[in-house]
């Protein structure tokens, strides 16, 4: 079967760690995508990336870090730097092309920073 | 900017119950736009999508329609089942000059009572 996966589900760390968020897809794709929920809210975009070796920064990317060396993978490590990493965090790809630009989500993974 | 408001929730229905959740949007152009669904502690799924003025996306008895005249993309159905219980969220798609993104709404918690 084709998807996202994003291990593990829970991550538990303690404060001043950095720690890094697995995202793999299988689907071909070639943007990926790392998102940030907190409770009750929507989501934000942290990083993406069109291609491999290329990287954006998204509307909150500080304090995080990603690379793309292959096109399946796209890691995100959360570093000490982040202020309040507590959060839920969601990986996304698509293939690329014209509209409608529509995204598919891994399970995601919860961090809990202590 | 790119903007998507949402009704706010939560929504707490009765099964069998009509569902409207209203949503609006701020674009230039013609952005593509979606509703996607999340269920307790998992990623998004995509429910539905539409690219153009008057399109109509459907899945599942869920339907909404692309309104360019008001900028909206309000999602219905006719008759919720509790299994529709979850949190529901309106996004628009463009392409930009560093690729393409969705924006979106904050998300709203329905729950549907037996």
């Amino acid at each position: 079967d084709g998807g996202i996966t994003q291990s593990p589900k829970y991550l538990f760390r303690k404060e001043g760690q950095n720690v890094t968020l697995s995202c793999e897809q299988n689907l071909n794709h070639d943007a990926m995508y790392w998102y940030r929920q907190d409770p009750g809210q929507g989501l934000r975009l942290i990083y993406y990336s069109q291609i491999v070796n290329d990287f954006q920064k998204g509307d909150i990317a500080e304090g995080y870090s990603v690379s793309r060396e292959k096109k399946e993978s796209f890691p995100l490590t959360v570093t000490s730097a982040q202020k309040n990493p507590t959060a839920f965090y969601l990986c996304a790809s698509r293939i690329q092309g014209e509209a409608p630009y529509e995204q598919y989500f891994g399970p995601g993974t919860r961090l809990t920073v202590t | 900017g790119n903007s998507v408001t949402q009704m706010e929730g939560p929504v707490t229905l009765s099964e069998e119950a009509f569902l409207t959740i209203n949503c609006t949007y701020t674009a230039t152009g013609y952005p593509s736009l979606f509703w996607y669904v999340q269920y307790p502690g998992e990623g998004l799924q995509l429910l539905l999508k539409a690219t153009k003025a008057d399109d109509k996306g459907s899945n599942k008895g869920f339907e909404a329609t692309y309104r360019k005249e008001t900028t909206s993309f309000h999602l219905e159905k006719g008759s919720v089942q509790v299994s529709d219980s979850a949190v529901y969220f309106c996004a628009l798609g463009r392409q930009e000059t560093s690729g393409s993104r969705l924006t979106f709404g904050e998300g709203t918690q329905l729950t549907v009572n037996p």
